[in-house]
């Protein structure tokens, strides 16, 4: 089975320096996409940004970027320039390649942005 | 646009007693599925839809049942609360099919169990 892994309960950043959050993933499959999600204290679940697993380039979405390492299955979000209202619950979520439509979530990484 | 509409935001119960809560979309998404939400576990499949009357069982289905009688409702049924039901409770549509597209999510029901 898969399973998604968020090893950073909790991060720290100061405004406009940049963060990592780290995620892994466990699969057999070779087709998949990964997604971050952004969760602020209003509940709303708002994805962030994706990336195809048969995409070598990494994804970016304005300060938001990834580093995708599939053969070390690894996939960490990069927030450069950090702003207060980036300060939220990150999600890392995996989705199969096929039909199944299934995402499986990481634990989540609470992120704090310090002015 | 309404997107992805759950009701209620907020419910108590009491433990034995049931419940529904509710789903719409309006987007004329296949796919809809129900997660909760705790603490340090992230999001959890309870039960999914990939149209109309079908259904199947996700990670965490025990305790809750669906139905999906139309494209746009998918209501997800407590059939007698217990504590450890208390949870948030996320609904979830997409475009059924392949590829990176995106789920879009409710605001969430904030459910307690007494």
């Amino acid at each position: 089975a898969q399973t998604v892994t968020q090893s950073q309960p909790e991060m720290s950043v100061q405004e406009a320096e940049t963060v990592t959050l780290s995620c892994t993933y466990d699969t057999s499959e070779s087709d998949y996409y990964l997604f971050w999600y952004k969760q602020p204290p209003s509940r709303q679940m708002i994805l962030v940004i994706r990336q195809e697993a048969y995409k070598q380039q990494n994804a970016t979405e304005n300060r938001f970027s990834v580093n995708f390492q599939k053969a070390a299955k690894s996939f960490s979000l990069k927030i450069s320039d950090s702003q207060l209202g980036d300060a939220a619950m990150y999600f890392c979520a995996y989705r199969d390649g096929g039909a199944t439509n299934k995402l499986i979530f990481g634990t989540g990484t609470l992120l704090a942005v310090q002015p | 646009n309404a997107g992805v509409t759950q009701t209620p935001k907020f419910q108590v119960l009491k433990t034995g007693q049931s419940m529904t809560l509710q789903c719409a979309q309006d987007m004329n998404h296949e796919y809809m599925s129900w997660y909760r939400q705790d603490p340090g576990m992230g999001l959890r499949l309870i039960h999914y839809s990939v149209g109309a009357g079908i259904t199947d069982q996700g990670e965490v289905p025990n305790g809750y049942n669906v139905s999906r009688s139309t494209t746009e409702d998918f209501p997800l049924r407590l059939l007698s609360a217990a504590p450890s039901q208390t949870s948030v409770y996320f609904c979830a549509s997409k475009k059924a099919g392949t590829g990176s597209t995106e789920a879009f999510f409710g605001q969430g029901t904030r459910l307690t169990v007494v």
